[in-house]
């Protein structure tokens, strides 16, 4: 079975820009969560979904959105990218929603700012 | 913000020998769970432990709980060089009714020598 996975795996992008990052769960899991990794750092929590509905968010700014498809793959978006987002951004999906569990994360999507 | 975090940051030791990692948190959890991650990819699950539960195995891993002084330990017993990696603790906290998601620590970067 396939695992997590997400797309673009590397993309660069300059101050100001947008952007979109997507993630496929696991076939059968129905909750997605973002998490932001800063180099050397762990990561840090941003969003859950389940059943395409917003469980929980992080302490991140309104730039950060997502949403959840009828298929539970998922969309990250960050709006007027600042230097500082510029990190390691893992997609993790689950059984459940209800609490967190066990995760299962895709490789990431490095974001570079310039 | 960090809720946990893992001592020590770096740890050397030669293949075969045990490796001892520990965490540190500040709120009550539900569970606790560590993952592994090689160089900046994807996190790996390796073994969860609920807030009632004090010891759990899982292969050549055994995690401890103490809730009193909110703190964790994972040992590694007969290491190898492919145990080579970081490896995070994250707590998953009592939440009313939504999704906190998991609060990660900074990691332990463990290297096995050959």
């Amino acid at each position: 079975d396939a695992g997590v996975t997400q797309s673009p795996t590397h993309l660069i992008k300059t101050r100001g820009q947008q952007v979109t990052l997507r993630c496929s769960p696991i076939s059968g899991h129905k909750s997605v969560s973002w998490y932001q990794q800063v180099l050397g750092q762990g990561p840090q929590f941003i969003f859950q979904y389940y059943e395409k509905e917003e469980r929980g968010r992080g302490n991140f700014p309104d730039r950060f959105s997502a949403r959840q498809f009828p298929n539970y793959s998922s969309e990250l978006n960050v709006n007027a990218l600042l230097l500082g987002d510029s990190a390691l951004y893992l997609c993790a999906s689950s059984w459940t929603g209800m609490n967190t569990g066990e995760l299962f994360f895709g490789e990431g999507s490095r974001l570079t700012v310039l | 913000s960090q809720q946990g975090e893992e001592d020590p940051q770096a740890l050397s030791i030669q293949e075969g020998e045990n490796a001892t990692m520990n965490c540190s948190y500040k709120t009550s959890i539900n569970n606790l769970q560590w993952y592994r991650q090689n160089s900046g990819r994807g996190l790996v699950h390796l073994i969860l432990i609920r807030s009632n539960e004090r010891e759990k195995h899982s292969g050549r891993l055994r995690v401890t709980l103490d809730t009193s002084k909110k703190s964790s330990s994972l040992l590694i017993t007969a290491s190898r060089a492919a145990d080579t990696a970081s490896y995070f603790c994250a707590t998953e906290q009592y939440s009313g009714g939504g999704a906190d998601g998991l609060t990660f620590g900074k990691g332990t970067h463990l290297i096995i020598q050959p």
